[in-house]
């Protein structure tokens, strides 16, 4: 599987555009790329996926380099709720299930 | 909908001691999980069940049985409780199949387990 790396932590002051980056220099051409977050001890939310495209939705956008080796998620106007550990993880087949490997992520703190 | 739901929110058990944590979702997914997270660590999965009526080992299953008694439910037990189970599990669920765009998690709210 693919393995992912990300800043441990990031600050951003509200309102501003929060951009938080992930390597995965080791992607494979049918991984995905998802992002999701954690906020406080709260169960971990999905936020987007993409596999070459960029994506967008209501909650970010997801910004894919063309040789997929690095990807963004973009918060366009971060807010106090924003502030959460945010994990990126390569989505690789296996066996028959999603195998999914949640490392530390990236701890955003979003600043009055 | 609720979602996925756990039960209960919060146990202490001693030594020993065996208990269930019990899972269920709503969204008719195929897959659920069982995860484990300690202070200041991600996610580890433990067991998981890519469909009913079947069940497969993760990363860290010593210690731990499930149950996926249907489609909705999925249950993680342990038997003889250990200090070093105590933890935040949580349950997920995706539609499924392997792989694939369709694949996000959801996922509860978490059992927080101290074990004495």
């Amino acid at each position: 599987d693919a393995k992912t790396t990300q800043p441990p932590s990031m600050d951003c002051a509200e309102g501003r555009a929060a951009n938080l980056p992930c390597n995965h220099s080791t992607i494979s051409g049918n991984e995905y790329v998802y992002w999701y977050r954690q906020i406080h001890s709260q169960g971990p939310q999905y936020i987007i996926h993409g596999l070459k495209n960029n994506e967008t939705n209501e909650m970010a956008s997801l910004i894919i380099t063309e040789d997929r080796k690095s990807s963004t998620l973009i918060l366009p106007h971060a807010t106090l709720r924003d502030t959460a550990v945010y994990y990126c993880i390569v989505s690789a087949s296996s066996g028959g299930y999603q195998k999914v490997t949640f490392g530390i992520g990236t701890k955003l703190q979003v600043i009055p | 909908n609720a979602g996925v739901t756990q039960t209960p929110k919060f146990q202490v058990l001693k030594t020993g001691q065996s208990m269930t944590l019990q899972c269920a979702q709503d969204m008719n997914h195929n897959s659920m999980y069982w995860y484990r997270q300690d202070p200041g660590m991600g996610l580890r999965l433990i067991y998981y069940s890519a469909s009913e009526g079947t069940t497969d080992k993760g990363e860290v299953p010593n210690g731990y049985n499930v149950s996926r008694l249907n489609k909705r439910e999925f249950s993680l037990r342990l038997e003889s409780a250990a200090p070093s189970q105590t933890s935040v599990y949580f349950c997920a669920s995706s539609e499924g199949p392997a792989g694939g765009p369709r694949n996000e998690q959801f996922f509860g709210p978490g059992t927080r387990l101290t074990v004495l």
